[in-house]
């Protein structure tokens, strides 16, 4: 079985500053993805960023990267200057390649940016 | 853009009522599309796994004959919620993969706010 664990419910982070998301993950399976997915209060659920577990360096789109430490099992997602508009909840999410296509979600975080 | 369409976005209706609501991969084929629904606060929890051309795969709980899906094109799932309940009220968001490689995210459509009066 998997699972993905968010352990912060919520968070503040002042503007422009750096803040972090905590996941971790629970997996025997050795080849599998992880995924970091936005959902502002509108509803819509956006893409963000991917970390296969075999790709040695973590993955970076624009201002968002992912700290993956393999063996720790975990797969934090880093905000660098942080905006206004960053404020949403935030889902890391697994995929296993032994288990199809089929996404597991962790709990969530929501983030508020403060100005 | 948008590469998943969700009709419609907003439902308020009657208790006894069956809604349906579309899900669309607008420019690829999507083989399998999934359904999820999300209380307040909470995380997405997956419905059903809609397979093209064969039954849908539920999830423990789920009540097949209560959400009917259906994958009749490599573009198109539709999910009915029959006979439809306040209890049914919350938010349903349908999910499709593009075809190549594990990288591939789920792309989301943009949810259906279903309000049961």
């Amino acid at each position: 079985a998997q699972k993905i664990t968010q352990t912060q419910p919520g968070m503040f982070v002042q503007e422009k500053e750096a803040v972090t998301l905590d996941c971790t993950y629970d997996t025997s399976d050795q080849s599998y993805g992880l995924f970091w997915y936005k959902q502002p209060s509108s509803g819509e659920m956006i893409f963000l960023i991917y970390q296969g577990s075999y790709d040695e360096q973590n993955a970076t789109e624009g201002r968002y990267s992912l700290n993956f430490q393999k063996a720790r099992k975990s797969a934090n997602l880093v905000i660098s200057a942080s905006q206004l508009g960053d404020s949403a909840m935030y889902f890391c999410a697994m995929r296993s390649n032994n288990a199809g296509n089929m996404l597991t979600f962790g709990g969530g975080t929501r983030l508020m940016v403060k100005p | 853009g948008a590469v998943v369409s969700q009709h419609p976005s907003w439902v308020i209706c009657k208790s006894g009522t069956s809604v349906k609501i579309e899900c669309r991969s607008l420019d690829f084929q999507a083989t399998t599309m999934f359904w999820y629904r999300q209380f307040p606060k909470q995380s997405l929890m997956l419905m059903a796994t809609s397979n093209e051309g064969s039954k849908a795969t539920y999830e423990q709980g789920v009540e097949k004959d209560k959400f009917l899906i259906n994958h009749a094109s490599l573009t198109l799932s539709t999910l009915t919620v029959t006979s439809a309940h306040p209890e049914d009220s919350s938010f349903y968001i349908c999910s499709a993969i593009r075809l190549g490689g594990p990288n591939q995210p789920q792309h989301f459509g943009d949810g259906t706010r279903l309000s049961i009066l």
